[in-house]
């Protein structure tokens, strides 16, 4: 139990295009999902906590508007990172909990590369 | 700000021998830690846990040792095999704040 799935897990865009990922949990509901960004042998960096049906927690220096989390059901939610650039390429993953946030379960991770 | 962090960034073990993975963290208040293994190109996978008021847990061939009085959580691994290798993280939380991960350590076994 406690499955979580990213989509797509790699996706390659040109600049200025937008990119939408998505997390799910497949066999719980999820009160809270957090988004991560993993640069190359580094450790995870929080983006952002979202809970359903309410507006997104962003972390000191993230960009809301440049990476919009939509929350729309307790088993969805989705990252669009928006005019993409090639800074922007990382590994992205999300966690989903159905309670305590120290109770995560992570995706498999969703490799960008904007070129 | 708070953080938590790791004494060794690579660890090489050879097969068979036990691996002992070592954090640091700085946030007193932290009341549960989480151990996490992950393998190239996927998503932390959780490995095992332990809440403050408890100073060791065992699992199949891992054991979490957590010293509050010099605030260092280590992770053990018993008969390390090839299938072990991977990056480790451990990650604490504070009440129902999100997990602050450190920074990690590359476990390579040597077979």
């Amino acid at each position: 139990g406690a499955v979580v799935s990213q989509h797509p897990s790699r996706v390659i865009c040109k600049s200025g295009t937008s990119v939408k990922i998505e997390c799910r949990s497949l066999d719980f509901q999820a009160t809270t999902m957090f988004w991560y960004r993993q640069f190359p042998k580094k450790s995870l960096m929080l983006m952002a906590t979202s809970n359903e049906g309410s507006k997104a927690t962003y972390e000191q220096g993230v960009e809301k508007d440049k990476f919009l989390i939509n929350h729309a059901s307790l088993t969805l939610s989705t990252l669009t990172v928006t005019s993409a650039h090639p800074e922007d390429s990382s590994f992205y993953i999300c966690s989903a909990t159905p309670g305590r946030s120290y109770e995560q379960y992570f995706g498999p991770g969703t490799r960008l590369t904007v070129t | 700000g708070e953080s938590v962090g790791l004494h060794l960034p690579t660890l090489s073990v050879q097969e068979g021998d036990n691996s002992i993975i070592n954090c640091a963290y700085s946030n007193s208040a932290s009341d549960y830690f989480i151990w996490y293994k992950q393998e190239s190109g996927k998503g932390p996978q959780f490995i095992i846990d332990i809440r403050s008021n408890m100073d060791k847990r065992q699992g199949q061939r891992v054991t979490v040792l957590l010293n509050k009085t010099v605030k260092h959580l280590s992770l053990q691994i018993a008969a390390t095999q090839p299938g072990d290798s991977a990056v480790y993280f451990c990650a604490e939380a504070s009440g129902n704040t999100p997990l602050v991960f450190g920074k990690g350590t590359r476990l390579s076994v040597i077979a």
